[in-house]
């Protein structure tokens, strides 16, 4: 099967640099995604790692670590309009993406 | 492209009715996937499709569930009979072979009373 952990709030000033974990067990693993959902909203891709280390996007950076069954995104100089769920995903066999249950990020001014 | 269109975005319905809900995903994606997703359990996978063919189904609550995908751009949801406990946000998403994002369509509110 497949389980992954994510800390289910953070809280974070406007213009400081937050990072979300995410620790997995699964079954088959091809890749480790990240997807921001705004309230009301419909999940949004924002990164994928296949093979370890940092990729960065901007303002956000993704990093995965296969041996420790681990990854986080990093976002850097937050705004106020990044608060929002952020979910980290495992992509199984198949193609199929397993979701985690979501951090809620809340930016203060 | 207007992105993954599903509808109806809200649906009210009684218990014991069926409730049919609907998914275009993007042209030329050829994988689509219906998640259902509730404060309790989060986003959960329901079933989904290559190439128009289902591949898992695993993730379908019970056989009140059925999903159909009769070609490349459209599928659909159906539960029959609905409860109260099927009252949740349900999201179709396409992606496309190599293609690592999933997009998702603004869901389908349901709820049954």
């Amino acid at each position: 099967g497949q389980s992954l952990e994510q800390p289910s709030e953070v809280t974070a000033v406007e213009g400081a640099i937050v990072q979300i974990n995410c620790t997995y067990q699964t079954s088959g693993f091809y890749g480790l995604s990240w997807y921001q959902q705004h309230d009301g909203g419909a999940p949004t891709f924002l990164s994928y790692n296949a093979l370890d280390g940092l990729e960065e996007t901007g303002r956000f950076s993704s990093f995965l670590s296969r041996s420790d069954s681990y990854g986080y995104l990093l976002l850097q100089e937050l705004q106020m309009k990044d608060s929002a769920s952020y979910f980290c995903a495992v992509r199984a066999p198949g193609g199929k993406l397993i979701f985690g249950q979501g951090t809620e990020l809340s930016v203060k001014p | 492209d207007a992105g993954v269109i599903q509808s109806p975005r809200h649906e009210v319905t009684e218990m014991g009715q069926e409730v049919t809900l609907r998914c275009k995903p993007i042209s030329g994606h050829n994988s689509l996937f219906w998640y259902r997703q509730t404060m309790m359990r989060g986003l959960e996978l329901l079933i989904y499709f290559n190439n128009n063919v289902p591949i898992d189904d695993s993730g379908m609550p019970e056989d009140r569930f059925s999903a159909k995908m009769p070609n490349a751009s459209f599928s659909t949801l159906k539960i029959q009979p609905s409860e109260p406990r099927d009252s949740a946000v349900y999201f179709c998403a396409s992606s496309s072979t190599g293609n690592y994002g999933y997009t998702f369509g603004s869901g389908t509110r349901l709820t049954v009373v």
